[in-house]
């Protein structure tokens, strides 16, 4: 069963432009919320990652938004760069379980 | 490069067979984990090892199993394989274990089953 549901499947934004990525889940026993980006033929990276108890990280250019009420959470990637175009999966994980979204493909355009 | 390395890199096998993968975790990481990506499932978490010791377990069939070796590294072990085990599994490390660790990915091992 997908418990993590992600979505759009595939992007295209202009560079300098806002992608956003949004994500949402069904167990309220998740407390860690990482996005992963891979490029092609790479394994994922560690982008970004929250916990349930804030509403919003930032690193550099890329941000998550969280709302544990609606149980929902969303990537932001401000000024979009060419160099950003891979697939991006958000996760969630609880205990002794981590699942994934089924990506986002990302293509910025110069 | 992450530092996780996997062996082989492609893996081309007929069904029914059993293949081994293996994973060596970056220097002083204790913790290993093993995922499949597939077309059709995504990416999914199969198990974690902590120290030699299994410490959390996913999506794994029964025909996959794992093992940590003392000296860290990983094998995951593939049996009876099935046209639909085909995809590429990743081998991940931390120091620690608990998810809030970063996990840096092996490259990938891409299986193929004929």
């Amino acid at each position: 069963q997908q418990q993590v549901k992600q979505s759009p499947q595939s992007l295209i934004v202009q560079k300098g432009g806002i992608s956003i990525i949004n994500c949402a889940y069904e167990n309220t026993a998740f407390d860690y919320f990482p996005w992963y980006q891979q490029f092609p033929g790479k394994g994922p990276a560690l982008l970004i990652a929250i916990r349930p108890d804030v509403s919003e990280k930032k690193e550099g250019r890329f941000t998550i938004s969280f709302n544990k009420s609606a149980k929902q959470f969303s990537l932001h990637i401000m000024d979009s760069q060419p160099g950003d175009s891979a697939t991006y999966f958000c996760a969630a994980s609880e205990d002794n379980d981590m699942r994934f979204g089924a990506g986002t493909r990302l293509t910025v355009k110069p | 490069d992450s530092g996780v390395t996997q062996t082989p890199k492609h893996l081309i096998t007929a069904t029914g067979q059993r293949v081994t993968l293996r994973c060596s975790p970056r220097s002083g990481d204790l913790s290993v984990y093993w995922y499949q990506q597939s077309l059709d499932q995504g990416l999914q978490f199969l198990i974690q090892y902590y120290n030699g010791e299994e410490r959390a377990k996913g999506n794994i069939l029964e025909r996959f199993s794992a093992q940590q070796f003392p000296d860290l590294h990983s094998e995951l072990n593939l049996s009876s394989l099935e046209l639909g085990d085909s995809a590429l599994y990743f081998c991940a490390s931390s120091p620690r274990t608990g998810w809030y660790n970063e996990q840096f990915f092996g490259p990938g091992t891409r299986l193929t089953v004929l």
